[in-house]
């Protein structure tokens, strides 16, 4: 079946270091790529998204491209923040079932 | 973008009652919503699916039961956990599915959290 594999956390970075979040999928067929973040007790919020082989989704200086031939979708970030502090979830969609499969989650803090 | 909200945000109750949770999907019309579970720095684990009109779809180990959901609307589902116990107890999220071709994706509320004393 599908499934998300995400690093493990925690990851603890400073403020304006660079982010690199792996995640790796196994999926049949031409799933969708998500980030999901989720900040303490809130529900989670879409950050980016690829639909396509070599799409880059991007949002609030994040980005991540979809590699088809690694199947691989790594979250990075040039410069972090401290607002950026939050667990960041890799998911697919394989576009069938409209189910999401979520990764492990990633914790991130970034320190002052 | 779109909104999803859940309500109420957080409840506690006593073992034995039950208690219903509404998702309600607040500028556009979802035909699918999803329940999921998440337990404490875990990760969000599907619980059902909820089709418009129709019965819900259980993931395996959910008992149909025990989590009653209703879609009765295109902007409104609703679980129930009946006779909740401790065990119960959890961060529950909703989702709204939005179809809109290509860009179709789920919008999550923002949880409600259980506990059952």
């Amino acid at each position: 079946g599908d499934s998300v594999t995400q690093m493990e956390g925690p990851v603890t970075l400073s403020e304006e270091a660079f982010l690199t979040i792996n995640c790796t999928y196994t999926a049949t067929g031409y799933p969708s790529l998500f980030w999901y973040v989720q900040y303490p007790g809130e529900g989670l919020q879409l950050l980016l998204k690829a639909t396509k082989a070599d799409d880059k989704g991007s949002n609030k200086g994040f980005e991540a491209t979809y590699r088809k031939e690694t199947t691989s979708f790594h979250l990075e970030k040039g410069s972090v923040q401290v607002s950026d502090s939050a667990v960041y979830f890799c998911a697919l969609d394989p576009g069938s079932a409209r189910q999401l499969t979520f990764g492990s989650g990633t914790q991130l803090t970034v320190l002052p | 973008g779109a909104v999803v909200s859940q309500h109420p945000s957080w409840v506690i109750c006593k073992s034995g009652t039950s208690v219903k949770i509404e998702c309600r999907s607040l500028d556009f019309q979802a035909t699918t919503m999803f329940w999921y579970r998440q337990f404490p720095k875990q990760s969000l684990m599907l619980m059902a699916t909820s089709n418009e009109g129709s019965k819900a779809t259980y993931e395996q180990g959910v008992e149909k039961d025990k989590f009653l959901i209703n879609h009765a609307s295109l902007t409104l589902s609703t679980l129930t956990v009946t006779s909740a116990h401790p065990e119960d107890s959890s961060f529950y999220i909703c989702s709204a599915y939005r179809d809109r071709g290509l860009a179709d994706t789920q919008y999550f509320g923002p949880g409600t959290r259980l506990t059952v004393l």
